[in-house]
């Protein structure tokens, strides 16, 4: 059975530090993984999209990696701010009509 | 703006009633889905239409039924509306085949009373 795992469920780090949030899945014949972050109340905005073929994605303060032999995505975030703080959401692809989720990571920020 | 973008925002509605939300994708994907996602934030997949054809189907009670009039339009037509329907529904859109990933709409919380 396909399952996406994400740990920790929760986290809450003091403000300027880097964290990484881990994603595991069981199944490493994927499409591709995404990562996304849900504010509360709000709807869902993609962060980094990683094909099965990468090893990692950057954007700005945000590193996310993929290694497909160990069933393992972590996304890095350096220098923390308050205004990260949200859900976590990681989602893998692994095939045109499978989109396996994560439970998600609640990060908080504290300034 | 390119974007998913579903109505309404918020829906109050009192048990028995039948709702519609709709939701309207500019990307050019060519697949649309319909996600609810519950008081413990835990998404599941509803619906999927992909060129206006039902993909996927999930168990999902058949007081709710999906239409696709478009491939850039996905409505969700709830009849007999129950406490248990209480959540946020969210729409997304993708193309099925291919490298893009999934663009969400940014949610319709309906609370029935």
């Amino acid at each position: 059975k396909q399952e996406v795992t994400q740990i920790p469920a929760a986290l809450s780090v003091p403000e300027g530090e880097n964290l990484v949030l881990n994603c595991s899945f069981t199944d490493s014949a994927i499409y591709n993984l995404q990562w996304f972050r849900q504010d509360p109340g709000k709807g869902l905005t993609s962060l980094l999209l990683i094909q099965s073929s990468q090893r990692e994605q950057t954007s700005g303060r945000l590193n996310a990696s993929l290694d497909k032999s160990s069933g393992r995505s972590t996304l890095y975030i350096a220098a923390s701010q308050p205004g990260d703080s949200a859900t976590y959401l990681c989602a893998v692809k692994y095939s045109n009509y499978q989109l396996i989720w994560g439970a998600g990571t609640k990060l908080i920020i504290k300034p | 703006d390119t974007a998913v973008s579903q109505t309404p925002k918020y829906l109050v509605t009192q048990m028995g009633n039948d709702k519609s939300i709709k939701c309207e994708q500019n990307l050019g994907h060519d697949t649309m889905y319909w996600y609810k996602q519950d008081s413990k934030k835990f998404l599941k997949i509803m619906f999927s239409y992909n060129n206006k054809e039902l993909i996927i189907n999930e168990t999902v009670p058949n007081r709710f039924s999906p239409k696709s009039p478009d491939k850039a339009h996905l409505n969700l037509h709830i009849n007999s509306l129950e406490l248990g329907d209480s959540a946020v529904y969210f729409c997304a859109s993708s193309q099925l085949q291919g490298a893009d990933g999934y663009t969400f709409g940014s949610g319709t919380r309906l609370t029935v009373v």
